[in-house]
């Protein structure tokens, strides 16, 4: 298995909801990340988890909260989000130790109404 | 602070009409750069990774080429299906979290 699995690929929510986004990847990789990418501009890196631990939080809002539960899954809690906050989420892994590219996944495509 | 510049922003090429992508970076010791391919709505696509100056790769009609301060992607007699987004990423040897610095991308059109 040599992919990234992010669930859902849409998802439309209200200011006032709570929704989740999952990734998930069985390639043994050690290292996740969380990226926001807004339309014809570069991935932004939101938050870096390095064996199940948050290693990395670019200053992202309190609304935004990420949780690893093991080395396999990657979620990302919404509360309270706002329209400026619809976006392409991004997951992506690597192996941690050393050089060694990303593997993204195909990406949840955020609307907040 | 690390930062990657890529031109032109856009495109636009006839099938068959070869031509190169620039990426210029300025990094504080890389470990490495990336070339991705990115359609759109979906996630980059791994297309190459260079780890010093003089390296070259190459993957069907795409050759990326590294020196100490840019890389270029070649693309030679483009077809239809290579319209896409280009992302060049910088890795530093010192990033923490193996973090990437991306660049704006090149936005790519091949037309018939």
């Amino acid at each position: 298995d040599t992919e990234v699995t992010q669930t859902p690929k849409h998802l439309v929510m209200g200011m006032t909801n709570k929704k989740s986004l999952k990734c998930e990847q069985h390639m043994g990789h050690r290292a996740m990340y969380w990226y926001k990418q807004k339309a014809k501009k570069p991935p932004e890196l939101m938050f870096v988890y390095s064996y199940e631990k948050l290693s990395i939080n670019e200053s992202v809002p309190s609304r935004f909260s990420p949780e690893c539960p093991n080395s396999s899954l990657l979620n990302l809690h919404l509360h309270a989000l706002q329209p400026e906050d619809s976006a392409l989420y991004l997951c992506a892994s690597n192996r941690d130790r050393g050089f060694y590219g990303y593997t993204f996944g195909s990406g949840t495509r955020l609307t907040v109404v | 602070e690390d930062q990657v510049t890529q031109s032109p922003e856009a495109l636009r090429l006839q099938e068959g009409e070869s031509s190169s992508l620039n990426c210029s970076y300025t990094v504080s010791g890389l470990r490495g750069l990336f070339w991705y391919r990115q359609d759109p709505g979906k996630g980059p696509e791994f297309l190459f990774t260079l780890y010093s100056a003089g390296e070259e790769k190459e993957k069907e009609r795409l050759k990326a080429t590294l020196t100490k301060k840019e890389s270029f992607l070649h693309i030679t007699a483009p077809k239809p299906e290579d319209s896409a987004t280009y992302l060049c990423a910088v890795q530093a040897r010192e990033a923490a979290g193996n973090k990437l610095t991306f660049g704006g991308g090149t936005r790519v059109l091949v037309k018939p």
